[in-house]
């Protein structure tokens, strides 16, 4: 069966503009996550949206923010970007719960000059 | 609060054995381990779920101690391709809370 799917797989973008990122989960997962991994930092939470509805949010500032649309495909955004902002953003999906585990798509590797 | 792993880093060399551990000072639901190769997603190698048992995988085990918040990852007969960063990530004690991964743990096993 197809994987998690994200695009696009590379993002260069300038300080101050705002991006969007592209996670289709796998067919039947309801949950998807959102993390930003950095070196150093592993991979920090974003996010979590089950059924269009978000869950749990991570401590990042509100320029970060995400959807669930009703097929399960999610979205993340990010506005006004800052350099630190770089970073590979990955998606997860699970089924609910997570009880066998949630798999990750390949990330979008974002790049703010 | 994202849970504390030790050590950060572990060199091998074939044949070795390691153990990798994750401690979290909040009462857990669950615990996940996944491996992330360069260039690659993590992928996930098991679950312990509280008052579940040792699960296993191929050579590659762990455990939760519920009254330690504590997980262990054994790996026995370490082989090349278990070159990696391991994760772990904990669920708190309740329904419907995140995935949080503690920074990491590099192994390197070289032949």
């Amino acid at each position: 069966k197809a994987g998690v799917t994200q695009t696009p797989r590379y993002l260069i973008k300038t300080r101050g503009q705002q991006v969007t990122l592209s996670c289709s989960p796998i067919s039947g997962h309801r949950s998807v996550s959102w993390y930003q991994q950095t070196p150093g930092q592993g991979l920090q939470f974003l996010f979590e949206y089950f059924s269009e509805t978000q869950r749990n949010k991570g401590n990042f500032p509100g320029r970060f923010s995400g959807r669930q649309f009703s097929n399960s495909r999610s979205e993340m955004n990010v506005s006004t970007l800052e350099l630190g902002d770089s970073a590979l953003y990955l998606c997860a999906s699970s089924l609910a719960g997570g009880f066998y585990g949630y798999t990750f798509g390949s990330g979008t590797r974002l790049t703010v000059v | 609060q994202q849970p504390v792993q030790s050590p950060q880093a572990v060199i091998l060399r074939e044949g070795e054995d390691a153990v990798i551990n994750c401690s979290s000072s909040k009462a857990l639901y669950s615990v996940h381990w996944y491996r992330q190769k360069h260039g690659e997603a993590p992928v996930f190698l098991m679950i312990l779920l509280k008052g579940g048992e040792q699960k296993g995988h191929e050579k590659i085990s762990a455990s939760f101690n519920e009254k330690k918040q504590q997980s262990s990852l054994y790996l026995t007969a370490s082989q090349l391709s278990y070159s990696g960063t391991y994760f772990c990530g904990t669920e708190a004690n309740q329904a419907g809370t995140a995935l949080i991964f503690g920074k990491g743990t590099t192994l390197s096993v070289s032949s």
